[in-house]
């Protein structure tokens, strides 16, 4: 089946440490996403790629990092300089940006900081 | 559980009525426009779409309306059911700074009563 996934589903991180968020899509789209959800708030762009070995910050980039070395793959580290990492992040995906088709979600990572 | 959705404004409705969600948008720019659903513990599910060179779409038991006058769009969900608990949101996709993005709404939880 086609779909984006992404792992883990539950992820915890001690203080000071960096994780790295897993999303794959075996959906052929050029352009990745990753958000971030908060209680109450929509989602909130940390970075996009329109295309391999492209990505640019979204509106709260400030303590993550992102690669795009495949065109299926788009990880997701959340460093240490990232105050308030506890939230779910989602990754997505659609056709290209400019394509004006829906963004196809994955399943989300639940990260809390112990 | 899932923490998401947790002081978004909530929508309840007996089964079998239809239930009617808004949302407004900013950007004058936006021209296409999603509605998703989102279940707790979940990432977003696509419902319908519409183009801004349309103000009404129907799929099945939902319709979307669009109102560019006023940028509003809603979505109507007939026969409500149990099954269509969950936060819906919707999303305006259109050049923001130069570059397209998705712009997404908070969210409202719909609670189907039996």
């Amino acid at each position: 089946d086609g779909g984006i996934t992404q792992s883990p589903k539950y992820l915890f991180r001690k203080e000071g440490q960096n994780v790295t968020l897993s999303c794959e899509q075996n959906l052929n789209h050029d352009a990745m996403y990753w958000y971030r959800q908060d209680p109450g708030q929509g989602l909130r762009l940390i970075y996009y790629s329109q295309i391999v070995n492209d990505f640019q910050k979204g509106d709260i980039a400030e303590g993550y990092s992102v690669s795009r070395e495949k065109k299926e793959s788009f990880p997701l580290t959340v460093t240490s300089a990232q105050k308030n990492p506890t939230a779910f992040y989602l990754c997505a995906s659609s056709i290209a940006t400019g394509g004006h088709t829906e963004a196809f979600f994955g399943q989300g990572t639940r990260l809390t900081v112990v | 559980g899932e923490s998401v959705g947790l002081h978004l404004p909530t929508l309840s409705v007996q089964e079998g009525d239809n239930s009617i969600i808004n949302c407004a948008y900013s950007n004058s720019a936006s021209d296409y426009f999603i509605w998703y659903k989102q279940e707790s513990g979940k990432g977003p599910q696509f419902i319908i779409d519409i183009r801004s060179n349309m103000d009404k779409r129907q799929g099945q038991r939902v319709t979307v309306l669009l109102n560019k006058t006023v940028k509003h769009l809603s979505l109507q969900i007939a026969a409500t059911q149990p099954g269509d608990s969950a936060v819906y949101f919707c999303a305006d996709y259109g050049i923001t700074s130069g570059t397209y993005k998705y712009i997404f709404g908070t969210g409202t939880r719909l609670k189907v009563l039996a």
